[in-house]
């Protein structure tokens, strides 16, 4: 499945780096997320990108910052995190339908970026 | 906000039983969804489900939407080593936030060869 891909696969970064994760949708699809992984957590949403404008951000800190130039590709710049920041960081994609904000249509998940902080 | 509350939490079989997991929540979903995930990977979509009432099967696996809306099942039947994962329910609604995808804990389903 290549629908929804992710890079770097693996990171690991101090505490004063600064890295990008990318993710990138060969699905046509006009909505992307970031979604946070962590052990025994349910998935926590962080980002939402409709047709390239951010619609939701959820309470997620300022060391986190997302970037979608367009419909295909979403980035997440990481700056100053912190160790408890280390998860499984996974991007979706879906179709909006309408001209409504995102639906709740079915989102397709990338593999994802394992993140460690040291 | 929404919670989805996701059991077992874990299963042992052996491999050829059946397995049976359901989420349940106090609100009312429009969507129901079924994930797998292995491991170091992120969730495969196994099973969409749009109405109340609605069966659906994909190969061995069968899920159903709750006529009430606030449930939904998914059922392995003759299970092998490779039904190995996690495996997540996800609920979402059409309300204010309608982009959301609300996500159980997670089943975690071994299966001895």
């Amino acid at each position: 499945e290549t629908g929804v891909t992710q890079t770097p696969r693996h990171l690991v970064m101090g505490m004063t780096n600064k890295k990008s994760l990318k993710c990138e949708q060969h699905l046509g699809h006009n909505a992307m997320y970031w979604y946070k992984q962590s052990a025994k957590k349910p998935l926590e949403l962080m980002f939402v990108y409709s047709l390239e404008e951010r619609v939701e951000n959820n309470s997620v800190p300022s060391r986190f910052s997302p970037e979608c130039p367009n419909s295909s590709h979403l980035f997440l710049h990481l700056h100053t995190l912190q160790p408890e920041d280390s998860a499984l960081y996974l991007c979706a994609s879906s179709q909006v339908e309408g001209d409504g904000p995102p639906g709740t249509d079915t989102q397709y998940f990338g593999p994802g970026t394992r993140l460690t902080v040291l | 906000g929404q919670q989805l509350n996701q059991s077992p939490q874990s299963m042992f079989i052996q491999e050829g039983e059946d397995v049976s997991m359901n989420c349940t929540s106090s609100s009312i979903f429009n969507t129901w969804l079924w994930y797998k995930q292995d491991p170091g990977e992120g969730p495969v979509l196994l099973i969409a489900l749009y109405k109340a009432g609605e069966l659906t099967s994909n190969g061995r696996l069968t899920a159903q939407f709750g006529i009430t809306r606030k449930d939904s099942f998914l059922n392995i039947s003759a299970s092998i080593p490779s039904d190995v994962g996690i495996y997540f329910c996800a609920g979402g609604d059409s309300g204010g936030s309608n982009y959301k995808l609300t996500f159980g804990k997670g089943t975690l389903l071994t299966v001895n060869p």
